[in-house]
């Protein structure tokens, strides 16, 4: 099975300013038909886990334009422009590219 | 907009078994791999298993820490999806979500449903 490795755990934010996280996988992500399947979701308190990004740097739909998605191979990371109140919770990264799918511990997002 | 709405949890004791059902809307069922994933309390996202579509002839894919004891169906002329788990054990108690999978991401996910499994 692949690991997803995800850092921080926890990220104290002022609002207004940018987030970062990051996310390793064990192995190339690289599927055989080309795509890398990296996604990075969002669950708020209370909330099921929803899409925000897929093959790594692909908004969902509806999802705001502040968050990006980038990296390569192993590497990847999700970036949040400015938060906003409404980001506080817990962001995922999930590989897709081979069974089992799997997570990244998931980083808590909060507002300091 | 697709909508899935899980059923079915509860308690139970140990050994015991439980069907969770998913409602799906918004798409035709047999069109799609349809994924369970669960979350302990307080823990992270866990992939659970694997219904394929009507195309790929619904063959199923489990994780290893519920093989042979899990089994994932469907009725598509009622859209539903199911997930029928045997001999539990406490370290599945949690909340169960219906997604599904589309080109390596999982797109739609449910409410969920919980389950909890104790002595």
């Amino acid at each position: 099975d692949i690991v997803m490795t995800q850092t921080p755990l926890s990220s104290p934010v002022t609002l207004g300013q940018p987030a970062s996280i990051s996310c390793r996988s064990s192995q190339s992500l690289v599927h055989s038909d080309g795509n890398t399947y990296l996604s990075w979701l969002q669950q708020r308190p209370g909330q099921p886990p929803r899409l925000l990004i897929y093959k790594i740097s692909n908004r969902f739909s509806g999802v705001p334009d502040r968050f990006s998605g980038s990296g390569a191979g192993t590497d990847f990371t999700l970036k949040i422009s400015r938060v906003e109140a409404e980001d506080v919770g817990v962001y995922y990264c999930m590989e897709g590219t081979q069974l089992p799918y799997t997570f990244g511990q998931g980083t808590k997002l909060e507002i300091k | 907009e697709v909508q899935l709405v899980e059923s079915g949890g509860g308690l139970v004791q140990p050994g015991g078994s439980l069907r969770l059902s998913c409602a799906a809307s918004g798409l035709t069922l047999s069109d799609h791999y349809m994924d369970w994933v669960r979350q302990a309390p307080g823990k992270g996202l866990e992939w659970v298993g694997r219904s394929r579509n009507k195309a790929n002839s619904y063959t199923t894919q489990y994780a290893a820490s519920v093989k042979s004891r899990f089994t994932i169906s469907r009725d598509d002329s009622k859209n539903l999806l199911y997930l029928q788990m045997n001999s539990l054990k406490i370290e599945d108690t949690a909340v169960y979500y219906c997604t599904r999978a589309v080109a390596g991401m999982l797109d739609s996910w449910g409410q969920g449903t919980l389950v909890t499994v104790f002595s």
